[in-house]
């Protein structure tokens, strides 16, 4: 177990719906990162949080957003859904924002949309 | 453009053999940060090992070595002593200081280890 709990494990959908991707940072990390794993673009950034403040975006579309609640958690919210969609959604968290530290990853969602 | 480049999709050893993995990355920061993940076939990532840019030592973790080459932009990783487990898919990431810790990927080597 690393520490950074995600749920669900597996969601399978339909395209057009929404839905939310939960992420529990390791207790202490105060950084939230998201990335996306998917076989035609790879691992990418998605968006960072650090103590509830959006602090880094990568290549996430408009409509996906995020945020970090004040225990710490964050949610990625995925609408209108398509198949492209379809991926594994990664969690990460560190202690801080400075280079090097640690990064600890969940263990992902696996996203199905059809 | 800040940009890593695993150019090996594929790669097989004998169990026990050492292999290396390769990675280059193309920066005109100073200051950047080298990472290597494993990723069983189960998905998740599992941090391997870590080499700054101002390590003056290559970084070794158990069985697992960074060959960095600053001038050549490489940060190769050298398992030693394959074992059967090590089956796996392996990225190269970089992060970089002013980036707010985001990792920048490679497309990831798949490495069999067979008996």
């Amino acid at each position: 177990d690393s520490g950074v709990t995600q749920t669900p494990k597996h969601l399978i959908t339909a395209t057009g719906q929404r839905v939310t991707l939960r992420c529990s940072p390791r207790s202490g990390d105060l950084s939230v990162y998201w990335y996306q794993q998917s076989l035609d673009q790879g691992l990418q950034f998605l968006i960072q949080y650090y103590n509830g403040e959006e602090r880094a975006k990568g290549n996430i579309l408009e409509r996906f957003s995020a945020q970090q609640f004040p225990d710490l958690h964050s949610e990625l919210n995925l609408s209108s859904l398509e198949l492209g969609d379809s991926a594994l959604y990664f969690c990460a968290s560190s202690e801080g924002t400075g280079l090097g530290f640690g990064y600890t990853f969940g263990s992902g969602t696996r996203l199905t949309v059809v | 453009a800040q940009k890593i480049t695993q150019t090996q999709p594929g790669m097989f050893v004998q169990e026990k053999e050492a292999v290396t993995l390769d990675c280059t990355y193309d920066t005109s920061d100073q200051s950047y940060g080298l990472f290597w993940y494993k990723q069983p076939s189960s998905g998740e990532m599992i941090f391997l090992i870590y080499q700054g840019s101002y390590d003056e030592q290559n970084a070794t973790e158990g069985r697992y070595s960074l060959n960095f080459q600053k001038a050549r932009k490489s940060a190769n990783l050298v398992i030693s002593a394959s074992q059967l487990g090590d089956s796996a898919m392996y990225f190269c990431a970089m992060d970089l200081s002013g980036g707010y810790n985001k990792l920048i990927f490679g497309a990831g080597t798949r490495l069999a280890v067979h008996p």
